[in-house]
């Protein structure tokens, strides 16, 4: 089966612009997460979605991040202006149900200058 | 916020020997996972315990869980240089949200 795919792989903008980032889950997946990982630290939970609903946003800077799951398949993650400290790399991944593992795509790099 | 955290933060042995990392958290949890990310890679699954488990192998892996010190550890024995990379557990809880640590760095030199 095909894996969790995203684009673009790299992405460089100057502070204050915006960018987006996108994901193609595995088919028939019904959770999917975005994650942030800065440099030598773990990756840490932006947004679920569950189908298309959110089922935890509480770490997702509201004031400029916004992300979206149109008919329950695929999701972008917006940045709303960039701050230097967004540089990080942006990980999609999904799973089929619950107590089951998450499949991971290859990750966007941003860099903010 | 991270759930887990894991120890040693980097581990560095030579071919051959045995890798041992671990991991505690802090709620409750449906099940814990290992993953795998090689530098400037997307995270790999290893293994997956459940709740109810105590202990679970896949070929060169061993994962523990004990529920009552909220803890868990990674061996991998028989270490080879292709295994280098950084290791992370973690704890999936209610609603299937999956909460990672900060990871342990593992070289094996050859």
């Amino acid at each position: 089966e095909a894996g969790v795919a995203q684009s673009p792989r790299y992405k460089i903008i100057e502070k204050r612009q915006s960018v987006a980032f996108w994901c193609n889950p595995i088919s028939g997946h019904a959770t999917l997460y975005w994650y942030q990982q800065i440099l030598g630290q773990g990756p840490k939970l932006l947004i679920q979605f569950q189908n298309n609903g959110v089922v935890d946003d509480s770490q997702l800077p509201k004031d400029r991040f916004s992300a979206e799951r149109l008919k329950g398949v695929d999701s972008t993650l917006k940045i709303q202006p960039a701050k230097l400290e967004d540089s990080a790399v942006y990980l999609c991944a999904s799973s089929s149900e619950i107590d089951t593992e998450a499949f991971f795509g290859q990750g966007t790099r941003l860099t903010v200058v | 916020s991270q759930q887990g955290e894991e120890d040693p933060q980097a581990l560095s042995i030579q071919e051959g020997e045995n890798a041992t990392m671990n991991c505690s958290y802090k709620t409750s949890i449906n099940n814990l996972q290992w993953y795998r990310q090689n530098s400037g890679r997307g995270l790999v699954h290893l293994i997956l315990i459940r709740s109810n488990e105590r202990e679970k192998h896949s070929g060169r892996l061993r994962v523990t869980l004990d529920t009552s010190k909220k803890s868990s550890s990674l061996l991998i024995t028989a270490s080879r240089a292709a295994d280098t990379a950084s290791y992370f557990c973690a704890t999936e809880t209610s609603g299937s949200r999956l909460t990672f640590g900060e990871g342990t760095q593992l070289t094996v030199n050859p």
